[in-house]
């Protein structure tokens, strides 16, 4: 149990163009879901967190605009980057609550996004 | 954001010889702890987790180890096989709604 899948895996697209990235946790119900960023060779990086038919809460410096979070029911949640450049150019991961008590998290496999 | 981006230390180990990954947590209230194995290009697997109720919990081949005294947290991993080869991340509870990861060790296997 508690699996989550990305999609897709990977995209390359040109500056200016928006992209959605979809999470979902396909054997468990997650009022609360997470979306990360990570560079090379570092840790993961908190953007926001998505909470089902509510607000996604962002984290300082993570431009709302830009990266749009949308948690419309309990095994979906969707990022979109918005008019992206080069320097958005990253691997995205999420991840789902499974035990809320516990923050029980479980990770998406990654979306590695390159902008031309 | 609450992880730290600095390059991965690493630790290098034989094949066959057991591996012990260690983390510090920052937060004295955290109750619950997991590590994480990331492999190149994919998403952090779950390991195996401990709450703060226990010292120790044994998984497959793995163990965690907790000492809240002096906030420390170690990864066991019994005969170290080349698939075991990743970076492995800590991650802690502070009870605040989201976790907090350390900055992650490589672990490297040599045949």
């Amino acid at each position: 149990g508690a699996v989550v899948s990305q999609h897709p895996s990977w995209v390359i697209c040109k500056s200016g163009t928006s992209v959605k990235i979809e999470c979902r946790s396909l054997d468990f119900q997650a009022t609360t879901m997470f979306w990360y960023r990570q560079f090379p060779k570092q840790s993961l990086m908190l953007m926001a967190t998505s909470n089902e038919g509510s607000k996604a809460t962002y984290e300082q410096g993570v431009e709302k605009d830009k990266f749009l979070i949308n948690h419309a029911s309990l095994t979906l949640s969707t990022l979109t980057v918005t008019s992206a450049h080069p320097e958005d150019s990253s691997f995205y991961i999420c991840s789902a609550e499974r035990d809320r008590s516990y923050n029980e998290q479980f990770f998406g496999p990654g979306t590695r996004l390159t902008v031309l | 954001g609450e992880s730290v981006g600095l390059h991965l230390p690493t630790l290098s180990v034989q094949e066959g010889d057991n591996s012990i990954i260690n983390c510090a947590y920052s937060n004295s209230a955290s109750d619950y702890f997991i590590w994480y194995k990331q492999e190149s290009g994919k998403g952090p697997q779950f390991i195996i987790d401990i709450r703060s109720n226990m010292d120790k919990r044994q998984g497959q081949r793995v163990t965690v180890l907790l000492n809240k005294t002096v906030k420390h947290l170690s990864l066991q991993i019994a005969a170290t096989q080349p698939g075991d080869s990743a970076v492995y991340f800590c991650a802690e509870n502070p009870r605040t709604g989201k976790l907090i990861f350390g900055q992650g060790t490589t672990l490297q296997v040599k045949p």
